[in-house]
């Protein structure tokens, strides 16, 4: 069974930078697409941007200048970078895997993390 | 970016009887290279994170109850649960992958009278 899995700081203090780290269990990372997307309270769901397993990255414009994706697939991991935070940046950050069908052009999100929160504060 | 609008907002139904969502986008997400359409269902459960139920327009995701189904064509699109069960609440969001960046309709929030 496949499983991600965030870590990172709940709290980060205005225009500091975020760093999250997202572990794989169950699978390779080959082949796949490792997405962030966040989620403010009671709002609804962003996408931030995807690294594919190559390295390669895709980012929302609205973030681009302030994101910076990496993997590692020899740890089976991948990471999130967030520069100068502001409180609207407060959002539960989830991982999740996107995955093409062979007979499909685009990737969909088959497995999430569950989430963590992280707060701006000072 | 492709905006997606989702009808209603809130949904409060009775156990056994049938429930449908709308989704429109502001572009059509119909892919006329492969003939297929961008368009996903997701069931966020109370506390949890987003699961897949519907990809491609109406491609049911593994272990997903038949009493779910996704139809549509261009900009509109609808999620019918043909009898909605106590643990079909949660918020459904519809999401387009035609173009980047990805986006997500702003949530369906389902529950029982």
């Amino acid at each position: 069974q496949v499983q991600l899995q965030e870590s990172g700081p709940g709290l980060v203090k205005p225009s500091e930078t975020l760093s999250l780290t997202c572990t794989v269990s169950g699978d390779s990372m080959d082949s796949y697409y490792w997405n962030w997307i966040r989620q403010p309270p009671g709002k609804g769901l962003e996408w931030i941007g995807y690294v594919y397993y190559s390295g390669s990255t895709n980012y929302n414009p609205s973030l681009k200048s302030r994101v910076t994706m990496s993997v590692d697939t020899s740890k089976n991991q991948f990471s999130l970078k967030v520069t100068s935070m502001t409180a609207a940046d407060t959002a539960v950050y989830y991982c999740a895997r996107g995955f093409i069908e062979e007979q499909f052009a685009v990737f969909y999100f088959d497995y999430w993390g569950q989430g963590t929160l992280v707060s701006v504060s000072s | 970016d492709i905006v997606m609008t989702q009808i209603p907002l809130s949904l409060p139904v009775t156990p056994g009887e049938p429930a449908s969502i709308s989704c429109t986008s502001s572009q059509s997400l119909f892919d006329s290279d492969d003939a297929s359409t961008y368009l996903d269902w997701y069931l966020q459960k109370p506390g949890q994170s987003p699961q897949l139920l519907i990809h491609t327009l109406f491609y049911r995701a593994s272990g997903v109850p038949d009493r779910f189904s996704g139809s549509g064509s261009g900009t509109e699109f609808t999620l019918k649960i043909s009898r909605v069960e106590a643990e079909d609440v949660g918020v459904y969001f519809c999401m387009q992958r035609i173009e980047f960046p990805i986006t997500f309709g702003q949530g369906t929030r389902l529950e029982i009278k």
